[in-house]
């Protein structure tokens, strides 16, 4: 159990597009989500904390104009990377928690590799 | 703030044991996770601690907490080909809805 689904796997859009991700729970419910982004050889960097049926609270640095999160239903968060320019290129994966088990931890996505040209 | 630290690579051959060290800062972290990332995918859970645990084992993995020290270990034993992936430790107030700080990762290369 604890599944978290993630598409596309692989994008490759031209510069000034808006490219959307989508992150499901496909066998739990998750009133939060997380999306990270990972640049190459370097750690995860949370980007923002996805909250079903309000607005998303996005770290320091992040532009919340420019990674549009929509949290609409228990199971599926969208992150939509806006006017995307090459520098957006980077690993992005998004996890939620079935609960406060942590035999589960918190649940991954495979990620999406998002490349802009 | 919070921190957490890793050396960055470690080269085995197969069938030794592997260990990959991690040391955190804040002294209030609840849950201890090990994550392993291979390439272009996502992460895998392999096994967390609670930081009132010395010592979990799981298989081939064993866990070490000296909290006292804020240092952490993943000892992978028998370690395959197999294993080769990049190693996360992370740490987070509790589990399920406060986020995780993750350390930037152990690469373990494992050679026949």
């Amino acid at each position: 159990g604890a599944v978290v689904s993630q598409h596309p796997s692989r994008v490759i859009c031209k510069s000034g597009t808006s490219v959307k991700i989508e992150c499901r729970s496909l066998d739990f419910q998750a009133t939060t989500m997380f999306w990270y982004r990972q640049f190459p050889k370097q750690s995860l960097m949370l980007m923002a904390t996805s909250n079903e049926g309000s607005k998303a609270t996005y770290e320091q640095g992040v532009e919340k104009d420019k990674f549009l999160i929509n949290h609409a239903s228990l199971t599926l968060s969208t992150l939509t990377v806006t006017s995307a320019h090459p520098e957006d290129s980077s690993f992005y994966i998004c996890s939620a928690s079935p609960g406060t088990d942590p035999n589960y931890g918190y649940t991954f996505g495979s990620g999406t590799r998002l490349t802009v040209v | 703030g919070e921190d957490v630290e890793q050396s960055l690579f470690l080269s085995v051959r197969e069938g030794d044991s592997s260990v990959i060290n991690c040391t955190y800062t804040d002294s209030s972290s609840t849950y201890l996770y090990w994550y392993k990332q291979e390439p272009g995918a996502g992460l895998q859970l392999l096994t967390y601690i609670f930081s009132n645990m010395d010592m979990k084992q799981d298989q081939r993995l064993t866990v070490l907490l000296n909290k006292k020290d804020k240092h952490l270990s993943l000892r992978i034993a028998d370690t395959q080909t197999g294993d080769s992936a990049i190693y996360f430790c992370a740490e987070s107030k509790n589990s399920g809805y406060s986020t995780l700080t993750f350390g930037k990762g152990t690469m373990l290369l494992v050679s026949p």
